[in-house]
């Protein structure tokens, strides 16, 4: 069965600090993976995707993403975050067909330490 | 270009009253989607559509009802709420299910059942 898993439901990082997400993913085929953010109050807004290529992907917002295979992994990265950054986080999945929907994990909220 | 756009922003129903929640895409999207987000669950499919004139269930479809009788355009049915509807509710649209097409969101509906 195809799922999307993010194991932590919150986590809080200093302002300025490295900040790792992860999430794992369980899928038949060669998946499409996403990030999206969803600021308070807001909908989803898409930070970067993979289906091919380089496994390390660049994102709007200095954010970045490594595409493990053998991980079953998709982990979001950031060098530094700032404030704004505060938000929730989903992990998706998707695939090549027709009938093909995105698989949304439980999202991962985040919040900064001044 | 509005995007995606969700009509109302808000709303609280009364145990086993109606309502249509409507969604707009200006994107000439052919896929839409509603979900419903709920705390630690992440979104989940309630249905989608393929094209105008079709529809189809997703995860969790009872108790809504919808109809695409424009290609722009998304109804989302509650014939008698409960309040286990309460949730934010999220139209979203892409050009094509799967392929590593991305969804564009909307701002989100949130609904209260008393």
């Amino acid at each position: 069965a195809q799922s999307v898993t993010q194991p932590d439901i919150h986590i809080t990082v200093s302002e300025g600090a490295s900040l790792e997400l992860r999430c794992n993913y369980s899928y038949g085929a060669t998946p499409y993976l996403f990030w999206y953010v969803q600021s308070p109050g807001q909908g989803l807004q898409l930070l970067l995707k993979y289906f091919s290529g380089d496994t390390l992907v660049q994102g709007i917002k200095g954010f970045e993403a490594e595409f493990k295979r053998s991980q079953s992994s998709f982990n979001l990265r950031k060098p530094s975050v700032h404030w704004s950054d505060a938000a929730e986080y989903f992990c998706a999945v998707g695939g090549i067909s027709s009938a093909s929907k995105i698989i949304f994990g439980s999202g991962t909220r985040l919040s900064i330490r001044p | 270009n509005a995007g995606v756009t969700q009509t109302p922003k808000f709303r609280v129903l009364k145990t086993g009253q109606s309502m249509t929640l409507l969604c707009a895409q200006d994107m000439n999207h052919e896929y839409m989607y509603w979900y419903r987000q709920d705390p630690g669950m992440g979104l989940r499919l309630i249905h989608y559509s393929v094209g105008e004139g079709t529809t189809a269930k997703g995860e969790v479809p009872d108790g809504y009802n919808v109809s695409r009788l424009k290609k722009q355009n998304f109804l989302l049915g509650l014939e008698s709420a409960a309040p286990s509807q309460t949730s934010v509710y999220f139209c979203a649209s892409d050009r094509l299910a799967g392929e590593g097409d991305e969804q564009f969101f909307g701002p989100g509906t949130r609904l209260t059942v008393l």
